[in-house]
């Protein structure tokens, strides 16, 4: 079974300080992505990447940067944290183009608050 | 460019009734589509996904859903609700013409709640 870790499953910061969100799969999957899922918005899509140190936008990349130095860890890091950032974060993985590349794989999430 | 609509945001029913869930979706190309559950305070799990073949696909727990080109609908169904299917259901299109990397258009989810 593929897994998807997150590092932590609640997190409490403060407006201003940097947010390091840590995802790890286990499944040697080539592409991974960070949501935000807000209440009535669904997921949305801030960042994915399709290989080690590649990365691209997705719909709202505003106010976050991602990190993949190892094909196993993608990490969201929020600079400068801000109240309208706290949402729940979601990491997944899928394959790349030798597989099924359309299901993705998600983690546990990440419930941010930012006071 | 793809979208997805799940009408009812939330929906209620009785255990051991009906459930249906209903998604609509827009694409300019064949859609790759899925239904996720998320139970409180976890990810994402797969239900069940349609890419070619047969428009009726069974998935977990007993749900199922029939891709209908026609109606662009791709509804989730189960015979008989139990008390366990209670969560929140996302409906998604997959963007996969974009080379190997396949991003999913996520609607904004149907909380469904059984009531005993």
């Amino acid at each position: 079974d593929v897994k998807v870790t997150q590092s932590s499953r609640y997190l409490v910061k403060r407006t201003g300080e940097k947010v390091f969100l840590e995802c790890v799969q286990d499944m040697d999957h080539e592409n991974m992505f960070w949501y935000r899922q807000d209440p009535g918005l669904g997921l949305r899509l801030i960042y994915f990447s399709y290989d080690v140190k590649m990365k691209e936008k997705g719909d709202i990349p505003e106010g976050y940067s991602v990190s993949r130095e190892k094909k196993e860890r993608f990490s969201l890091i929020l600079e400068s944290a801000s109240t309208n950032q706290t949402s729940m974060y979601l990491c997944a993985s899928s394959l790349g183009a030798a597989g099924d590349r359309e299901t993705q794989y998600f983690g546990p999430g990440t419930r941010l608050l930012v006071l | 460019a793809q979208s997805v609509t799940q009408l009812g945001s939330h929906v209620s029913v009785s255990e051991g009734a009906l459930v249906l869930l209903r998604c609509n979706y827009s694409s300019s190309v064949p859609p790759y589509l899925f239904w996720y559950v998320q139970y409180p305070n976890q990810g994402l799990q797969l239900l069940l996904k349609y890419t070619t073949g047969a428009t009726l696909v069974k998935g977990i727990n007993g749900f199922e859903a029939e891709f209908k080109k026609s109606e662009t609908s791709f509804h989730l169904t189960k015979p008989s609700a139990h008390m366990s299917d209670a969560a929140e259901y996302f409906c998604a299109v997959s963007d996969h013409y974009g080379g190997a990397t396949n991003k999913l258009i996520f609607g904004t989810g149907t909380l469904l709640a059984v009531q005993p």
